[in-house]
Order: C-alpha cells, then sequence, then structure tokens
C-alpha cells in the first residue's frame, strides 16, 4: 500500500464547476498538508498548505483535512480553463528545516476544465 | 529574481553515456532537492543537501551522484545511463526556517535514455 493514495483521474470537468480533488495517506504521524499545482512542463507550485485539520480558504480554493479519516480534499470553486493542471497532494510529519526529505507526494491528479 | 534554474531542458542520452543536469538558485536557499517524476508515481526524492558540502541520499540515490560546492547550485551527476532512468527530473530549493513548507521547483529537465 502506498502511504499516499491519490487517483490520477484524468477529471474533465465544464467550465464554472465544483471540482474536488483527493488524498488518502495511512501515517497518522502526518500533520502539515499541501496542495501544489503543476501545469504542463512546468515545475510543481505550492496551492495551499494547512496544518493538522480543519479547513483553509483562499479565494476559489478550499482545502480540507480530516485526520480522523486520514483523507485530505481540494476544492475548486467556479472552476475555470486556467485550473487545468495536474493537482499534488504533498504531506509531511514535520515542517522546516530539511523536511524536504521527508515529503511524500502523492501521483498528482489531471484536472481538465472544458470552456 | 530567476527562481530555480535547471539546464538542459531535455537530453537524450545513450545507454552507458553520463551526464550533469544542472540546478541553480538565487535566492539563497540552504535547503536544496533533486526529484525525479515518473508517471503515476508522484515526486521521489534522489538527493537532498542542507548547505554547501553537506548532501545526502534521499529515496532513490542509486545510479546518481551530487555535489554542493556553493549554496547556489546543485548539479545531478547521471553515470552509466539506464533506460530506469528515462524521467523528469525536478531541482528544488527551500527557506531553512520554519515557514510554510513551500518547496520552490525549477521547470524541470526530461531526460530519455535510449
Amino acid at each position: 500500500q502506498k502511504e499516499v493514495e491519490q487517483d490520477p483521474g484524468p477529471l474533465s470537468v465544464p467550465e464554472g464547476a465544483i471540482v474536488s480533488l483527493n488524498c488518502t495517506y495511512s501515517n497518522s504521524a502526518f500533520q502539515y498538508f499541501m496542495w501544489y499545482r503543476q501545469y504542463s512542463r512546468k515545475g510543481p507550485e505550492l496551492l495551499m498548505y494547512t496544518y493538522s485539520s480543519g479547513n483553509k480558504e483562499d479565494g476559489r480554493f478550499t482545502a480540507q483535512v480530516d485526520k480522523s479519516s486520514k483523507y485530505i480534499s481540494l476544492f475548486i470553486r467556479d472552476s475555470q480553463p486556467s485550473d487545468s493542471a495536474t493537482y499534488l497532494c504533498a504531506m509531511s510529519a514535520e515542517i522546516g528545516g530539511e523536511y524536504g526529505n521527508k515529503l511524500v507526494f502523492g501521483a498528482g491528479t489531471i484536472l481538465r476544465v472544458k470552456s | 529574481n530567476a527562481g530555480v534554474t535547471q539546464t538542459p531542458k531535455f537530453r537524450i542520452l545513450k545507454i552507458g553515456q553520463s551526464m550533469t543536469l544542472q540546478c541553480a538558485q538565487d535566492m539563497n536557499h540552504n535547503y536544496m532537492y533533486w526529484y525525479r517524476q515518473d508517471p503515476g508515481m508522484g515526486l521521489k526524492l534522489i538527493y537532498y543537501s542542507v548547505g554547501a558540502g553537506i548532501t545526502d541520499k534521499g529515496e532513490v540515490p542509486n545510479g546518481y551522484n551530487v555535489s554542493r560546492s556553493t549554496t547556489e547550485d546543485f548539479p545531478l551527476r547521471l553515470e552509466l545511463a539506464a533506460p530506469s532512468q528515462t524521467s523528469v527530473y525536478f531541482c528544488a530549493s527551500s527557506y531553512s526556517d520554519r515557514r510554510t513548507g513551500e518547496l520552490f521547483f525549477g521547470e524541470g529537465s526530461r531526460l530519455t535514455v535510449l
């Protein structure tokens, strides 16, 4: 079993739809959760960061963490064609320092928003 | 600021050849990383460095070597290239203090080994 599971998609939705992207994980020590967005032929860029359980909202994006279920989600409201990208979840038990060596990434979900 | 710059963007190697992927960052980050990204597999850490002169292995280091002589540069060396090393390679860097967990990635180097 992979430590982080993410449906690879592709997920195709019409413009304006609400999108739900999800990851499940098995390591209960994870407490820092991130979503990276990766456009085609580009490197990933940080989209959202959350600590522990709860919701975090940033414009059209909402990140949700349910540690009891070991499940995280990214919701995109009023999706736009410019949201078409691969979305990778990432998580870690610690933050700061050289924690990047302990960051575990999901495989990424390809999202296509049709105009 | 250019951020993280990787060269070359594309390269085709024959089996057994060697090459170096270059990575430079201008953000004065102490921490730098090399990941590879394969379809359906996510990002896997190859090597990382916590500062000039200090490097350590990640999850998939076999077939690779790194050096860190300056804060800015973190080259990745592939020795005796094999088809299994066909992948997209990303260099990343991060701050040394406790922040948001952000890694800053380059645009990637696409390597094909035939």
